[in-house]
């Protein structure tokens, strides 16, 4: 089926530093989505994207987020500067349409010291 | 208020019965995904279900818009079913997605 890759699979950084994780949404799909799961807890969405722009975004989206698809390449998520309590496991999703299944990536383990 | 409950929080049975995972919403539903987390974190959709019964191998999808509820039937279950089942809500309006806090599924041999 289709597959949504997620780079790197794991990344440790110190706190402050900047992070970039990126996401290689299935190739048709217009839709696309990160979600944060801290260990042991809830998946929780943060941000969904369409067309270039943010559709909408979370409490958990800080403003030390961003997100951007630059010219169809990876679909990313920059954390800039890094606290500890960003250290989660981030799933991008995406999906052809906004009333489809989402397909999941799966996932990229940030732990920031 | 949390959108999406189920329960049980967690199961454990024997290879061969029958599971029964429940996800009842407070909120107006546009659609139900159920998922699989792999004991990795990865996640596989299992259904996409907006209303009615789906069918997929073992298991079965029945949500009810009326009564705010989905379910996950898994049937004479093996112990490669072990792991977490989330299901989440999906709203058209807004594009978003409420996850449930899962159901944590042990199948013992």
């Amino acid at each position: 089926g289709p597959k949504v890759l997620q780079i790197p699979s794991h990344q440790i950084i110190d706190m402050g530093q900047m992070v970039t994780l990126n996401c290689d949404p299935v190739s048709n799909h217009l839709y696309f989505y990160w979600y944060k799961q801290i260990l042991g807890q809830q998946m929780e969405f943060l941000v969904n994207f369409y067309n270039g722009k943010v559709m909408e975004k979370s409490k958990l989206f800080k403003d030390q987020f961003s997100v951007e698809r630059p010219d169809g390449s990876y679909f990313t998520l920059k954390i800039q500067p890094t606290a500890l309590e960003d250290s989660a496991v981030y799933f991008c999703a995406s999906s052809p349409l906004n009333q489809d299944t989402q397909y999941f990536g799966p996932g990229t383990r940030l732990l920031v010291l | 208020g949390q959108q999406v409950q189920q329960s049980p929080a967690s199961l454990v049975l024997q290879e061969g019965e029958n599971a029964e995972l429940q996800c009842n919403f407070s909120t107006s539903l546009n659609s139900m995904q159920w998922f699989y987390q792999r004991p990795g974190g990865s996640l596989v959709s299992l259904f996409y279900n907006p209303s009615g019964t789906k069918h997929s191998g073992r298991l079965t999808s029945t949500t009810v818009i009326k009564e705010r509820r989905s379910s996950l039937h898994i049937s004479s279950s093996q112990t490669t079913d072990s792991g977490t089942y989330l299901c989440a809500l999906e709203r058209y309006s807004n594009n978003r997605i409420f996850f449930g806090d899962g159901t944590q599924l042990v199948v013992k041999p």
